[in-house]
């Protein structure tokens, strides 16, 4: 079984600071795709990420994909209370469907 | 237009009791996804259609757990002599295609209480 690991697992900051948060997995990922949760909602996909090294931007939202495959980091630039919510990654195997991290629970207080 | 809707929205249940979860994919979509996230974690693969056939089931947990497409839009979650464990919220997502690269829309969910 594959497992993906995010950190932090919560994240609570001020309106206006940055942020980063990680996505790492011990096996190589064919792509990896980012998704935010709402409550009472399903996952949004953000992005997909497919070659090593790759750096995808999404107004103030940054997706690096590490060069081994293997890790993920998404970044947000003066955060703002509309992105308060459960930011997943989802990490494709080769030959194999989907797998979701735990996810980090970020909060941005006004 | 209209996304992937669920239902119900929420299903209450005894122990021991059978249940049907309703998947409405988005018109068009050949893929169809099963998912179950439990509180405070991420969806958890359970089966994939492409077309009207399963695909790929190795997420289902175990024999209670089934699901169809029999004409290939609309798919059913069934699960038989439900367990406390099973409560989670079930989510299902529709692709236009099949593969990695595709975007996945997923519906709001149903929230299973078992007790």
């Amino acid at each position: 079984t594959q497992l993906l690991e995010q950190s932090p697992q919560f994240l609570s900051i001020q309106e206006g600071e940055n942020l980063t948060v990680y996505c790492n997995s011990s096996s190589v990922f064919s792509s990896l795709q980012w998704y935010r949760q709402e409550p009472g909602e399903g996952p949004v996909l953000l992005v997909t990420v497919v070659t090593g090294g790759e750096v995808k931007k999404l107004k103030r939202l940054t997706f690096q994909f590490g060069d081994a495959r293997k890790d993920s980091s998404l970044h947000i630039t003066a955060a703002q209370p509309g992105d308060t919510g459960l930011y997943l990654c989802a990490g494709v195997y080769y030959g194999q469907n989907f797998v979701f991290g735990p996810g980090t629970r970020l909060s941005v207080l006004p | 237009g209209a996304g992937v809707s669920q239902t119900p929205s929420n299903k209450v249940t005894e122990k021991g009791k059978y249940v049907e979860l309703r998947c409405d994919p988005i018109s068009g979509h050949t893929a169809l996804y099963w998912y179950r996230q439990s509180l405070g974690q991420g969806p958890e693969f359970l089966i994939y259609f492409q077309g009207t056939g399963a695909a790929d089931d190795s997420g289902l947990p175990n024999d209670r757990f089934f699901a169809v497409r029999p004409e290939g839009s609309v798919s059913t979650l069934k699960i038989q002599r439900t367990e406390r464990g099973d409560s989670a919220v079930y989510l299902c997502a529709s692709s236009l295609g099949a593969g990695a690269q595709e975007t996945q829309y997923f519906g709001p969910g149903t929230r299973l209480l078992v007790l």
